[in-house]
C-alpha cells in the first residue's frame, strides 16, 4: 500500500482557515486521497476525498498537487468543534484492496479559542 | 438514517475471559469493517465483509480471534481467550460501495479493558 506522511500535531486559532498538508509521493494513478478525521472518544468521520481535482464540500476543500504527490485539507474557518485527528489516507480502487483504507497517525488538529 | 450501532460501549475483562462486540450496520450497506485502534495510534483493519463473505481478513489474529456476520446484516468479533494485549477500542465501519469510494460510516467503538 502506499503511504502517507502526515505532521504529528498542528495549531490554529479559531475562524481562520487551517491547511493541513498531506504528502504521498509513491501515489498511484489508481490511488484516491481520503481525508478522515476523528473527535475525542469517537469513531472515525468521512471528510472529504477525491483523484485528480480539486474537490470541496460543505466540510472542507482538498487541494491536490498536480504531480499528485501531495495535498491538502483546507478547513476554511476553524472551529472549536474542529479539534481533532486528521487521518490522510490512499486507496485502490480495482484488486483485493479497494474500500481497504490504511490508517496512519494521522495529525492531531489542535484550536485555540 | 441511523448511524452504525455498536455495543457494550465499554467492558472490562480479565485476561484468559471470552469477549464479544456486536455491531449493526447502517441498513443497506452490504461492506461491513471490524478495525482495532490502539491507544495514540490510527485504527487498524481486521476483516472485511461483502455481505456474508469475509473478503479480507489477513489481519485477523485467528487464535484467538473469530468473526461472523450472519444473514449480512449484523456482525460479531470475538475473542477467545482475552489477552492483556487487546485492550484497544474495536471500532465497526460500514460502506454502501467502496468500489465507487462510498464513505466508509464508523459505530463509536467498544473500548475493552483486560485486567
Amino acid at each position: 500500500d502506499a503511504k502517507t506522511t502526515q505532521p504529528n500535531s498542528m495549531e490554529s486559532n479559531e475562524e481562520e482557515p487551517v491547511h493541513l498538508p498531506c504528502n504521498h509521493s509513491t501515489i498511484s494513478g489508481t490511488d484516491y486521497i481520503h481525508w478522515y478525521r476523528q473527535l475525542p472518544s469517537q469513531g472515525p468521520e468521512y471528510v472529504i476525498h477525491g483523484l485528480t481535482s480539486n474537490v470541496n464540500n460543505r466540510m472542507a476543500s482538498l487541494a491536490i498537487a498536480e504531480d499528485r504527490k501531495s495535498s491538502t485539507l483546507i478547513l476554511h474557518r476553524a472551529t472549536l468543534r474542529d479539534a481533532a485527528v486528521y487521518y490522510c489516507i490512499l486507496s485502490s480502487l480495482g484488486g483485493t484492496s479497494y474500500g481497504k483504507l490504511t490508517f496512519g497517525q494521522g495529525t492531531i488538529l489542535t484550536v485555540h479559542p | 438514517e441511523a448511524g452504525v450501532v455498536q455495543s457494550p460501549r465499554y467492558k472490562i475483562i480479565e485476561k484468559k475471559q471470552p469477549v464479544a462486540f456486536w455491531c449493526n450496520p447502517i441498513s443497506g450497506h452490504n461492506t461491513l469493517y471490524w478495525y482495532r485502534q490502539n491507544l495514540g495510534q490510527g485504527p487498524e483493519l481486521l476483516i472485511r465483509y461483502e455481505n456474508e463473505e469475509a473478503v479480507d481478513d489477513s489481519q485477523l489474529p485467528k487464535d484467538r480471534f473469530s468473526a461472523e456476520r450472519l444473514k449480512g446484516v449484523d456482525s460479531t468479533l470475538k475473542i477467545q481467550p482475552a489477552e492483556l494485549g487487546d485492550s484497544a477500542v474495536y471500532l465497526c465501519a460500514s460502506s454502501s460501495d467502496p468500489v465507487y469510494n462510498s464513505p466508509l460510516h464508523f459505530g463509536n467503538g467498544t473500548r475493552l479493558t483486560v485486567t
